[in-house]
């Protein structure tokens, strides 16, 4: 079957420590996208990537870093800049070439929390 | 910027009621809209969709019709299940490939026996 998975489904973090979240595609989808899920504050962008080895900051890239080094792939590290990084972690992908009506696909999401 | 504004929920409805969520939008140019619906714990699904003025999304027995001269895309079902209880989102697309949704806050529906 074809989606997006995430892993893990909980992470916990630890003070001053960088973890990474996994986010892995087989749609064969160009673009990819990070969002961050607070309550009552809808999702928010953080990174997305519409081609291979690049990327570009969305609205709140601070405190959290990316890469694309292959088309399935789109880790997501929050680092330690990040003060207050406990939410609820989403990855999305969509084909990047269609143009009008870019539907995008959804993981399951990882929620994080802060020890 | 573009944006969206939805009603803010909760939403409590009885079974079998009419529910009605409201979204209106900014947006220069003509984007696509969408709604999508996320269950506890989960990631979203694409409800339903409309590229163009006038297109109505259809899905599950939800319906939204684009309405450009009054910026909106509001969410109905004629008669809501206990198992419809979810957020619900409305998004917009500005139409340029690989550029991200931009989302409403999220209605909470929750469906009683």
């Amino acid at each position: 079957d074809g989606g997006i998975t995430q892993s893990p489904k909980y992470l916990f973090r630890k003070e001053g420590q960088n973890v990474t979240l996994s986010c892995e595609q087989n749609l064969n989808h160009d673009a990819m996208y990070w969002y961050r899920q607070d309550p009552g504050q809808g999702l928010r962008l953080i990174y997305y990537s519409q081609i291979v080895n690049d990327f570009q900051k969305g609205d709140i890239a601070e405190g959290y870093s990316v890469s694309r080094e292959k088309k399935e792939s789109f880790p997501l590290t929050v680092t330690s800049a990040q003060k207050n990084p406990t939410a609820f972690y989403l990855c999305a992908s969509s084909m990047g070439t269609s143009g009008r009506a870019e539907t995008q696909y959804f993981g399951p999401g990882t929620r994080l929390l802060v020890l | 910027g573009d944006s969206v504004t939805q009603m803010e929920g909760p939403v409590t409805l009885s079974e079998e009621a009419f529910l009605t969520i409201n979204c209106t939008y900014t947006a220069t140019g003509y984007p696509s809209l969408f709604w999508y619906v996320q269950y506890p714990g989960e990631g979203l699904q694409l409800l339903l969709k409309a590229t163009k003025a006038d297109d109505k999304g259809s899905n599950k027995g939800f319906e939204a019709t684009y309405r450009k001269e009054t910026t909106s895309f509001h969410l109905e079902k004629g008669s809501v299940q206990v198992s419809d209880s979810a957020v619900y989102f409305c998004a917009l697309s500005p139409n340029q490939a690989g550029t991200a949704l931009i989302f409403g806050k999220g209605t909470t529906l929750s469906v009683s026996s």
